[in-house]
């Protein structure tokens, strides 16, 4: 079945550590997204990306990278600059513009 | 920033009953989308009304827009308590890249 998988679902992070969050889809989608959402809030745009090794700065991008190597991947890295990471993160993808997105299942991210 | 801004924050209402939900917005669109959130789950879409429609229905679903408000709704007829979820409203944006969500609408239906 096409679609998107995030991974891991739940991460956890010490203070100074940068983590990745993994998002691969096999639907042939070109537009790939990353989300940062609080609890109780809707969705915040972090990164996104148009094609292969091309990507914009989202609403909050301070304290994230990401990288888009291949069509069907577009990690996301929270790094050691981003002073308050824990949030449910949301990765998407879509055919062409203004279209409906498809969502992977989320990774819950903590600090210890 | 938020393009789409929901009302209520939430609502609570029986199974059977309907249950209808706002959206306004700020800036010209082409599109306005409805999602779905159950708790700790990805999104699902519900339906896409472009800018020169003024309705839409998908099952018990049915969706308005208004561009000249800026403004849509949601209602969901004779809710079931599997109707449990938030429900976002997303537009799209410089040129249709960047679909900016609302805070969306949390849906409680008691059985």
């Amino acid at each position: 079945d096409g679609g998107i998988t995030q991974s891991p679902k739940y991460l956890f992070r010490k203070e100074g550590q940068n983590v990745t969050l993994s998002c691969e889809q096999n639907l042939n989608h070109d537009a790939m997204y990353w989300y940062r959402q609080d609890p109780g809030q809707g969705l915040r745009l972090i990164y996104y990306s148009q094609i292969v090794n091309d990507f914009q700065k989202g609403d909050i991008a301070e304290g994230y990278s990401v990288s888009r190597e291949k069509k069907e991947s577009f990690p996301l890295t929270v790094t050691s600059a981003q002073k308050n990471p824990t949030a449910f993160y949301l990765c998407a993808s879509h055919t062409r513009p203004g279209e409906k997105l498809f969502f992977g299942s989320g990774t819950q991210l903590s600090v210890l | 920033s938020q393009q789409g801004e929901e009302d209520p924050q939430a609502l609570s209402i029986q199974e059977g009953e309907n249950a209808t939900m706002n959206c306004s917005y700020k800036t010209s669109i082409n599109n306005l989308q409805w999602y779905r959130q159950n708790s700790g789950r990805g999104l699902v879409h519900l339906i896409l009304i472009r800018s020169n429609e003024r309705e839409k229905h998908s099952g018990r679903l049915r969706v308005t827009l208004d561009t000249s408000k800026k403004s849509s709704s949601l209602l969901i007829t004779a809710s079931r308590a599997a109707d449990t979820a938030s429900y976002f409203c997303a537009t799209d944006g410089a040129g249709g890249f960047k679909t900016i969500f609302g805070a969306g609408t949390r849906l409680f239906v008691k059985a």
